[in-house]
């Protein structure tokens, strides 16, 4: 059984530019959630996704925008990055948006770098 | 607001040494659910613990303990008898009543380093 699984492993990018990260739920989750983690912190929430609708936010910029297919993958895309985005992003899947004593299992993270 | 506070930023000690992780937090809810994850180098967050606000009861597993007071708002986490293994960042958290794995809201982390 797959856990959550998170596409590419590492990125580079120049300031400015655009950036598409991936994320695979584990088997049988619906609800994909999205948390930036800068070096030394922990991680902050962005957003959350429930049948192909932001459901949460949290204290993020339009410029992090995000996706959910119906086959509950999920994307992140950041636009005109600044240096200040370079971070750790973790995904995170639950079943169900709406469900007491579920647990969110954390993929291993896309590092991005912003240069 | 709801906030995490792990005061300790870093704790080191020798294996087989008990270490404790404190954990406070704040929030407005009556209900609420606390969590302890651990984050090896990898970058993976792994799930330990999870506690909602109505149950008070002290957990063991293993050689990990939690002890939760509402009193004080504290969410202590134990690990007796240390081994090297247990090095890694760990992270205290909260989320709101609605749903266990909606926003979830991390402290700073404690990065525990266990000698051999």
């Amino acid at each position: 059984d797959a856990g959550v699984t998170q596409s590419p492993t590492h990125l580079i990018k120049t300031r400015g530019q655009q950036v598409t990260l991936r994320c695979s739920p584990k088997s049988g989750h619906d609800t994909v959630s999205w948390y930036q983690q800068a070096l030394g912190q922990g991680p902050q929430f962005i957003f959350q996704y429930y049948e192909e609708e932001e459901r949460q936010r949290g204290n993020f910029p339009d410029r992090f925008s995000g996706h959910q297919f119906p086959n509950y993958s999920s994307e992140l895309n950041v636009n005109a990055l600044l240096l200040g985005d370079s971070a750790l992003y973790l995904c995170a899947s639950s079943l169900g948006l709406v469900r007491r004593n579920t647990e969110a299992f954390f993929g291993q993270g896309t590092r991005l770098t912003v240069v | 607001a709801q906030k995490v506070t792990q005061a300790q930023t870093e704790i080191s000690v020798v294996e087989k040494e008990d270490v404790t992780l404190d954990c406070v937090y704040e929030t407005r809810d009556t209900t609420y659910y606390l969590f302890w994850y651990k984050q090896p180098p990898s970058g993976e967050l792994v799930f330990l613990i999870r506690r909602n606000s109505f149950d008070e009861q002290n957990e063991i597993s293993g050689r990990y303990s939690w002890n939760f007071q509402k009193s004080t708002s504290s969410f202590n986490f134990t690990i007796t008898a240390s081994q090297v293994v247990d090095s890694a960042v760990y992270f205290c958290a909260l989320s709101e009543a609605r749903s266990s794995a909606s926003k979830i809201i991390f402290g700073s982390g404690t990065r525990l380093s266990i000698r051999p």
